[in-house]
């Protein structure tokens, strides 16, 4: 069975420029949820979806958007890039809330 | 005080070695407990799930106390492979969110 597909695998952008990630879940599995880990730290979470609903949310700035589509997909936004969001954005798929799968992440460089 | 907190180490063990990772968390109304495991550059892989009644798998063992908010990891006959960095994490209903520790990294050496 395909885990959880994550695109691009990494990416470089400039300040002030715009970002999209992209995010496939696991099959049958209807929650995303989308972390961001920088280097030395634990994933934080930034946004939780479930059945195309914001479920949940973290302590980030309105510049981090995200949404889900009817196939449970999910894109992860992010406009005006800082130095600071360089890192590596994770996505994690669920059929319940709770134990989460993890895809193999998006690596960011803002430069 | 953080939501989460680890010993960020390096555990620096010799094959074959029993360590023991602890880690406490902050709220009392966390729901789900769980170890993740994450090897260099890679993504966090479930490792298990952590009961009130203490669970095992193979040779990890997971404990919750959940009067002392306290939960811990106990690898034994420790394997060159099990070097990594493994993550605690609590996961809270009111926002539905996991939440991880900066995680401790073991190092198993020959």
């Amino acid at each position: 069975d395909a885990g959880v597909t994550q695109s691009p695998t990494h990416l470089i952008k400039t300040r002030g420029q715009h970002v999209t990630l992209r995010c496939s879940p696991i099959s049958g599995h209807k929650s995303v949820s989308w972390y961001q880990q920088v280097l030395g730290q634990g994933p934080q979470f930034i946004f939780q979806y479930y059945e195309k609903e914001e479920r949940g949310r973290g302590n980030f700035p309105d510049r981090f958007s995200a949404r889900q589509f009817p196939n449970y997909s999910s894109e992860l936004n992010v406009n005006a890039l800082l130095l600071g969001d360089s890192a590596l954005y994770l996505c994690a798929s669920s059929s319940f809330v709770g134990e989460q799968y993890f895809g193999p992440g998006t690596r960011l460089t803002v430069t | 005080r953080k939501e989460v907190e680890q010993d960020p180490g390096p555990f620096n063990v010799p094959e074959g070695a029993t360590v023991a990772f602890n880690c406490t968390y902050s709220n009392s109304a966390s729901q789900s407990f769980f170890w993740y495991r994450q090897d260099c550059r890679k993504e966090p892989k479930l490792l298990m799930s952590v009961y009130s009644s203490g669970n095992e798998d193979g040779r990890f063992t997971a404990q919750l106390n959940r009067a002392s908010q306290y939960i811990s990891l106990l690898i034994r006959d420790s394997k060159l492979s099990d070097s990594a960095t493994y993550l605690c994490v609590v996961f809270t209903g009111g926002g539905n969110k996991l939440t991880f520790g900066t995680g401790t990294q073991l190092k198993v050496e020959l």
